[in-house]
């Protein structure tokens, strides 16, 4: 059974870069595609971006600009990065596997979840 | 992008009570891409349901997702205490995905 575990820094100032890293525990780390969605109060559940085993990504366009989803196989992790933040940026992150095939952009749900991390960017 | 609307925004019902929970497409969905989340409060959000209808592992069968088109709905029979949560649909035929804003079940 896949388990994600998450973890990174939960405050930040404004300017600074979001950084957080998912772990995948069991299941098979090269047949999916790995995904990081955000949820706020203000958009609710966001989509960011998502990464495969060979380092191909794709990304939300709406925040294309300031996001970096990286992967390292050894350790079966993959991770986000967000550049210059804002207040906008605050929110609970999830890791997430997605499924429904290995198309880029193609149907993905997600299942399971990472048990979230809240990132507060304030001054 | 196709933007998803959920209604009701609250559902109050008692256990034992069936739920209907309605989620409205911009546009229609190809492909049957509709799934259906739960989350309770300080958890992630669980995966219930996809391609409109098709139970997660491990899902009870009260659980049931129909519809198509534009409009889908997520049945929930006979509730149980733990079933009062916040419920969302997500569209996946193609990135970026989309979620609907939510609909809260509360026990009335």
């Amino acid at each position: 059974q896949v388990q994600l575990q998450q973890w990174g820094a939960g405050l930040l100032k404004p300017s600074e870069t979001l950084s957080l890293t998912c772990a995948v525990y069991g299941g098979s780390f090269t047949g999916n595609y790995w995904t990081w969605i955000r949820q706020s109060a203000g958009k609710g559940l966001e989509w960011i971006g998502e990464v495969n085993h060979r380092g191909d990504t794709n990304t939300n366009p709406s925040l294309k600009s300031r996001v970096a989803i990286s992967v390292d196989t050894s350790k079966n992790q993959f991770s986000l990065k967000v550049t210059s933040v804002t207040a906008a940026d605050t929110a609970v992150y999830y890791c997430a596997r997605g499924r429904g095939g290995l198309v880029p952009g193609g149907p993905r749900w997600f299942d399971p979840w990472g048990q979230g991390t809240l990132v507060t960017v304030s001054s | 992008e196709i933007v998803l609307t959920q209604s009701p925004g609250t559902l109050s019902l008692s256990p034992g009570e069936t739920a209907t929970l309605s989620c409205r497409a911009s546009q229609s969905v190809s492909g049957s891409y509709l799934a259906w989340y739960q989350q309770k409060p300080g958890q992630a959000p669980r995966h219930l349901i996809y391609g409109v209808s098709s139970r997660a592992s491990g899902i009870p069968d009260r659980f049931s997702g129909s519809g198509s088109g534009a409009d889908f709905t997520l049945t929930i029979s006979r509730l149980e205490p733990e079933d009062f949560a916040v419920y969302y649909c997500q569209h996946y035929g193609g990135s970026p995905y989309s979620f609907g804003q939510g609909t809260k079940l509360e026990i009335k």
